[in-house]
């Protein structure tokens, strides 16, 4: 199974919005409700922005959001401030022995 | 508060092992799941496997197979990665993380792991 795919980078000036998208298969993004969305700055670890889609866990702003239609999910942060370059990554549940899929990642550039 | 602490950068030589900790706190251990995944220098997030601290039941990425255990301890809440037969494509950071709905969630802070003759 390939890597699920997303965008290489996206920008965006401050207050804008930017949305990254997450596309898999009718096997695992398309199948579950379980797609979870990771912000990586450089030299830190991965944290928790979204997971089942479309939930925030406490204290990440409400400027993340996160949809699915069909195979695709998609991640958007509205109001981009400098604190938000990094990079993200989205996984998904794929219920196989492959058990769970990463995105290639995507770097957000804040303009 | 949910912390996952990890064991110190290891150098390898090719054809070595290497068994890399991962120590929980905050949570109670045996009702969640850890994931591991590297990453390699300048490269995106692999998957490498899944523990249930509970039954000790384990998944592998299909790559690793064979050269890949996962393991825990209960009475210490810790979770262990080895992965034997090194060879440089290895070299990466290495990441344990609790699985909450069968993805990560809380990360550790990363095990440099450097294979190189």
């Amino acid at each position: 199974q390939s890597a699920l795919t997303q965008p290489p980078s996206v920008s965006g000036s401050p207050g804008q919005s930017v949305t990254i998208s997450c596309t898999g298969t009718s096997s695992d993004v398309g199948r579950y409700n379980r797609v979870s969305w990771y912000q990586q700055p450089p030299g830190t670890a991965p944290k928790l922005m979204i997971y089942e889609v479309s939930n925030r866990p406490s204290g990440v702003p409400d400027r993340f959001s996160g949809s699915k239609s069909g195979n695709t999910a998609s991640l958007t942060i509205s109001g981009l401030q400098a604190e938000d370059e990094a990079d993200y990554y989205c996984s998904s549940y794929t219920g196989s022995s492959t058990f769970v899929m990463f995105g290639g990642g995507t770097k957000l550039t804040v303009l | 508060q949910v912390h996952l602490v990890q064991s110190g950068a290891e150098v390898k030589k090719p054809g070595a092992s290497v068994k890399v900790s991962c120590k929980t706190s905050g949570y109670t251990f045996t009702t969640y799941g850890v994931h591991w995944v590297r990453q390699a220098p300048g490269h995106g997030l692999e998957w490498m496997g899944w523990i249930s601290a509970n039954s000790g039941d384990t998944e592998y990425a299909q790559k690793l197979q064979g050269r890949v255990t996962m393991t825990t301890d209960t009475s210490t809440s810790t979770a262990y990665m080895e992965l034997r037969s090194l060879n440089p494509d290895d070299t990466a950071l290495y990441y344990c993380a609790r699985e909450t709905g069968w993805l990560p969630d809380y990360w550790g802070q990363g095990t440099l792991v450097t294979v190189s003759s």
